[in-house]
């Protein structure tokens, strides 16, 4: 089945500067990588996704790249902001299910 | 539309109790599933439905059943309940595994 693994496990940032977080996963079959936000107490939220026929997507400060030879994807947020501080999640799927990883503790500091 | 919603928001069980999870959802989506987060922890696939009369284990289903009578509904039932299920419930929708999935607001159960 799919194994997602998720690097790294926590990250810290000054305001204004770019995060990366990188994913890999290992079922070649997987065909659509999503990104959940996750703030305290609250459900994820999805805030980007990728196919795998498409390389890299962008929604304003927020990109995903895909390659595919390598078998991993990254999310690039730019231009920090305080509200960014949350926990990421990507995911890959296994042909039925969605496999998560096991996610990026990021903080914005001021 | 409400979305995807779970009832209760918290639970307090003994061990040894049952209960039913609810969840339900409005956008006509035929793939459902259950996940448990622990704390610090990611999402663990509990069961999964892709649609009515249809369900399947994921990787954590020992302890719980699922059923899907319905597309809108997935209750998940905790037979007997143990400490060792305190955790954080989320159930998710979508119109496929290759779609964005909805969570619900989540339910916290603890078991004492």
């Amino acid at each position: 089945g799919e194994n997602v693994e998720q690097h790294p496990s926590t990250l810290s940032v000054q305001e204004g500067d770019s995060a990366v977080i990188k994913c890999t996963y290992s079922d070649s079959a997987s065909n659509y990588f999503p990104w959940y936000k996750q703030e305290l107490g609250k459900r994820p939220q999805l805030i980007i996704d990728i196919r795998s026929n498409v390389g890299e997507k962008k929604d304003q400060r927020i990109a995903v790249t895909l390659n595919k030879t390598a078998k991993h994807f990254s999310l690039h947020i730019t231009e920090t902001q305080p509200e960014d501080s949350a926990v990421y999640f990507c995911a890959g799927t296994d042909g039925q299910n969605f496999v998560f990883g096991p996610g990026t503790r990021l903080s914005v500091l001021p | 539309n409400a979305g995807v919603t779970q009832t209760p928001k918290f639970q307090v069980l003994k061990t040894g109790q049952s209960m039913t999870l609810q969840c339900a959802q409005d956008m006509n989506h035929e793939y459902m599933s259950w996940y448990r987060q622990d704390p610090g922890m990611g999402l663990r696939l509990i069961h999964y439905s892709v649609g009515a009369g249809i369900t399947d284990q994921g990787e954590v289903p020992n302890g719980y059943n699922v059923s899907r009578s319905t597309t809108e509904d997935f209750p998940l039932r905790l037979l007997s309940a143990a400490p060792s299920q305190t955790s954080v419930y989320f159930c998710a929708s979508s119109y496929s595994n290759s779609y964005e999935q909805y969570f619900g607001p989540g339910t916290r159960l603890t078991v004492t």
